[in-house]
């Protein structure tokens, strides 16, 4: 069974540096990758995936994600954070050899980016 | 274009009252599920349907039921609500990962359910 491990509860940054999320994985076969955001009150938005082919994959807002398969990890990451960016983030995998198309999601991790 | 529409957006039951949430998508969508959202246990599965007349159970299953009469709605029944039910309930859909792109979800903006 596929299972996703995002292993800080929070993270926090100053506006203007780099940041990264942490996101590990477990298939029995090759995944699906994908990053969602959640802000107060709302839905979950896609943000990117991965699918094949490059290890770094860029999406939405200036965000990109590295793949990793000997490290089993799919961090997202930003180059310089902005305060809108303050929200929730789930990571989620799918697995490719699973007819069932179930998508498991991480437990979240709360970015907070002060001014 | 509506996407994923939900309801109720909020809702209070008693324990033991019974209640559906609507879930209904205009994208033509196969895949259609449901996720409950908990503090600090991010969003787990509880029903998911491949396609119409056809549903399978996810982590969660235990006091919920769903059917999927036609593509466009996937109801999630709760038959007998009970405070650990209490939980904010997201429905989301997708194309099938190999008919268009990859079946990256497309969430409704979420019923949050409060039983006593």
């Amino acid at each position: 069974a596929q299972s996703v491990a995002q292993p800080e509860d929070q993270v926090n940054v100053a506006e203007g540096n780099p940041l990264t999320v942490k996101c590990t994985y477990s298939v029995s076969g090759n995944p699906y990758l994908f990053w969602y955001v959640q802000y107060p009150n709302r839905g979950l938005q896609f943000l990117l995936k991965y699918i094949t082919g490059d290890n770094l994959v860029k999406g939405s807002y200036g965000f990109e994600a590295e793949f990793n398969k000997s490290q089993t990890s799919f961090h997202l990451k930003k180059p310089s954070a902005l305060v809108s960016d303050s929200a929730l983030y789930f990571c989620a995998v799918r697995d490719r050899v699973d007819s069932s198309y179930k998508l498991i999601f991480g437990s979240g991790t709360r970015l907070l980016v002060r001014p | 274009n509506a996407g994923v529409t939900q309801t109720p957006k909020f809702q209070v039951l008693k324990t033991g009252q019974s209640m559906t949430l609507q879930c209904a998508q205009d994208m033509n969508h196969e895949y259609m599920s449901w996720y409950r959202q908990d503090p600090g246990m991010g969003l787990r599965l509880i029903h998911y349907s491949v396609g119409a007349g056809i549903t399978d159970q996810g982590e969660v299953p235990n006091g919920y039921n769903v059917s999927r009469s036609t593509t466009e709605d996937f109801p999630l029944r709760l038959l007998s609500a009970a405070p650990s039910q209490t939980s904010v309930y997201f429905c989301a859909s997708s194309y099938f990962p190999g008919r268009v792109g990859t079946g990256e979800l497309f969430f409704g903006e979420g019923s949050r359910l409060t039983v006593l």
